[in-house]
């Protein structure tokens, strides 16, 4: 079974830092990876998707790269904003068009 | 931009109450699903469906079940809704079987009393 695991829970960092996020799962048979936000009390906003062939995108002040054969993906936010406060999501699809979750992790960013 | 619309953004039910949560797509995507999102377990997947009348359970349907009636909408129904079924419910859409990328909707944050 697919597993996927995001440490740490929760970290804060000051503004202006640069923040990295990471994620690692069991099984490198996906598809591919997405990373998503999720703020308070809302549903998910995806944010990036690589593709199980590609080993990184980017998005502005995002970057992730994936690395299917260890198991491992990051996320870059670069010169980080008290507005990127929020829970993010690492997803897996594997199998059936199956997501595997991670728990997330909850960043602060202090002003 | 794809549309994921849930019909409630906050339900309370009672014990017991058959409850019916929507979701509505807007881009003729063929596949659709339901999963609930609770601290500490993170996201788990209820049911899913790869086309109308088409469905098929996902990791906890116990306690559910679900209709795809029309391509463009998926409804969750709780049978005799539960304490333990309080949770936020969240709907997604993808294009079609293949590897898509799943968008989601806001959630309906679900209280059962």
């Amino acid at each position: 079974k697919q597993e996927v695991t995001q440490i740490p829970a929760a970290l804060s960092v000051p503004e202006g830092e640069n923040l990295v996020l990471n994620c690692s799962f069991t099984d490198s048979a996906i598809y591919n990876l997405q990373w998503f936000r999720q703020d308070p009390g809302k549903g998910l906003t995806s944010l990036l998707l690589i593709q199980s062939s590609q080993r990184e995108q980017t998005s502005g002040r995002l970057n992730a790269s994936l690395d299917k054969s260890s198991g491992r993906s990051t996320l870059y936010i670069a010169a980080s904003q008290p507005g990127d406060s929020a829970t993010y999501l690492c997803a897996v699809q594997y199998g059936n068009n199956r997501l595997a979750f991670g728990k997330g992790n909850q960043v602060v960013v202090i002003p | 931009d794809v549309k994921v619309t849930q019909s409630s953004r906050y339900l309370v039910k009672r014990t017991g109450e058959k409850v019916f949560l929507e979701c509505v797509q807007d881009m003729d995507h063929e596949n659709m699903f339901w999963y609930r999102q609770d601290p500490g377990l993170g996201l788990r997947l209820i049911y899913f469906s790869y086309d109308v009348k088409m469905k098929e359970k996902g990791d906890i349907p116990e306690g559910y079940s679900v209709s795809r009636e029309k391509k463009e909408r998926f409804s969750l129904i709780l049978e005799s809704a539960s304490t333990n079924q309080t949770s936020m419910y969240l709907c997604a859409s993808s294009l079609h079987r293949g590897p898509q990328p799943q968008h989601f909707g806001d959630g309906t944050r679900l209280s059962i009393l």
